[in-house]
């Protein structure tokens, strides 16, 4: 049972555009919402990360923006870069003392074309 | 700057061999994790160790075994390498739970590839 969707699986934009993606959760005791990037050749890093008492969060161009009620959040990449093709995947996890694993997302590979 | 190193960038191996990945960190974390990555299907988690010589299943445990001898080094175990085995796998470490900061931090990767 796959507890995190995402979509789309893959997206093209042309510079500057805003590529979104978006990812639904089932688990409410989830509070913690990660994205990760990946390059080619490389392993996953953080990029931004929301916990639920927000409804948005920006870090330079990346944006989350969280539904609790609909348990959904979304990433936004403002005026966008060749630089920025890569793999994103979002997550999420029960923060508390219990825990130890994140749940990814399938991963969005996002081309970014000059 | 924070560190999971894994032994091999790539490996090619034998159908029917025992192979071993490695992993080690610098962090002093907690939890370590193996994950294996294909195209479509994202990071799928096959084992995962909150302690030394404590592990977990993940959701694709099966042809694989873990060790963890040690805090900072968690080794895969594939017991008999198959062909379905080729793939991108990757290891992280994690600090506990109930943190404020509880990012995971990857290695680069090992692509292996069973002929």
């Amino acid at each position: 049972q796959q507890q995190v969707k995402q979509s789309p699986q893959s997206l093209i934009v042309q510079k500057g555009g805003i590529p979104i993606i978006n990812c639904a959760y089932e688990n409410t005791a989830f509070d913690y919402f990660p994205w990760y990037q990946q390059f080619p050749g490389k392993g996953p890093a953080l990029l931004i990360a929301i916990r639920p008492d927000v409804s948005e969060k920006k870090e330079g161009r990346f944006t989350i923006s969280f539904n609790k009620s609909a348990k959904q959040f979304s990433l936004h990449i403002m005026d966008s870069q060749p630089g920025d093709s890569a793999t994103y995947f979002c997550a999420a996890d029960n923060s508390g003392a219990g825990s130890y694993q994140l749940t990814f997302g399938k991963g969005t590979k996002l081309s970014v074309i000059p | 700057d924070v560190k999971v190193t894994q032994s091999s960038r790539y490996l090619v191996k034998r159908t029917g061999e025992k192979v071993f990945l490695e992993c080690v960190q610098d962090m002093d974390h907690e939890n370590m994790f193996w994950y294996r990555q294909d195209p479509g299907l994202g990071l799928r988690l096959i084992y995962f160790s909150y302690d030394v010589k404590m592990k977990e299943k993940g959701d694709i445990p099966e042809g694989y075994s873990v060790s963890r001898e040690k805090k900072e080094r968690f080794s895969l175990i594939l017991e008999s390498a198959s062909t379905n085995q080729t793939s991108m796998y990757l290891c992280a470490s994690r600090p506990p739970g109930g943190l404020i900061n509880t990012e995971a931090f990857f290695g680069q990767g090992t692509r292996l590839t069973v002929v």
